[in-house]
């Protein structure tokens, strides 16, 4: 089935580097993402999203990109700092899937480990 | 303060026994989810539903049931026919049914001894 999935599992930066964390999504038809962080025993954040009719969106220190054309989206994390520490979940809503519309399918996250 | 609140936090159950999972948001969103999480997993959905008094299976409703009485509270039966329903369980809720955000509670972690 079509599925949203990450390239890594882990990610270790050191405080004060960018981060970027990838995803990589296969079903075409997707037209809304989104980027979650969840720390540990703590329910999902959200983060940033993006339309498919864009191809960057900046927030705080976060940046989303998207590029339709190898259906790849990556959130960029600038001056990551140990608070930044979490996994991070990409999700993304299909137009029509299961035949409703607003359900996110996620993607198995990537975890960020930030070393002083 | 507006949001999502799940009770309780730390669920113990003996096996063959149903258990309640509760869910109450004051954001005044239309639409509620339960999703489930198992260790290094994604989230997975269980039910959802866009409107009080209806509501739809999800990819592992099994073992699962659900009530929208009311717009602020979707509570979650975790059935003794489900049969490894020791996990994390997640409620959200959005603005509406059509890719509206959805915003997540802190989470029920359910242990089945």
């Amino acid at each position: 089935g079509e599925s949203v999935g990450l390239h890594l599992p882990t990610l270790s930066v050191q405080e004060g580097d960018n981060s970027i964390i990838n995803c990589a999504y296969s079903n075409s038809a997707s037209d809304y993402f989104i980027w979650y962080k969840q720390e540990s025993g703590k329910g999902p954040q959200f983060i940033i999203d993006i339309r498919s009719n864009m191809d960057k969106r900046q927030g705080q220190r976060v940046t989303v990109l998207l590029n339709k054309t190898v259906k790849h989206l990556s959130l960029q994390i600038a001056a990551t700092q140990p608070g930044d520490s979490a996994v991070y979940f990409c999700a993304e809503t299909p137009i029509f899937y299961g035949g409703s519309q607003g359900n996110l399918i996620f993607g198995k996250g990537t975890k960020l480990s930030v070393k002083p | 303060d507006g949001g999502i609140t799940q009770s309780p936090k730390y669920l113990f159950r003996k096996e063959g026994q149903n258990v309640t999972l509760s869910c109450e948001q004051n954001l005044n969103h239309d639409a509620m989810y339960w999703y489930r999480q198992d260790p290094g997993q994604g989230l997975r959905l269980i039910y959802y539903s866009q409107i009080v008094n209806d509501f739809q299976k999800g990819d592992i409703a099994e073992g699962y049931s659900v009530s929208r009485e009311k717009k602020e509270s979707f509570p979650l039966t975790v059935t003794s026919a489900q049969k490894n329903p020791t996990a994390f369980y997640l409620c959200a809720s959005s603005n509406s049914g059509s890719r509206g955000t959805q915003y997540f509670g802190p989470g029920t972690r359910l242990t089945v001894l």
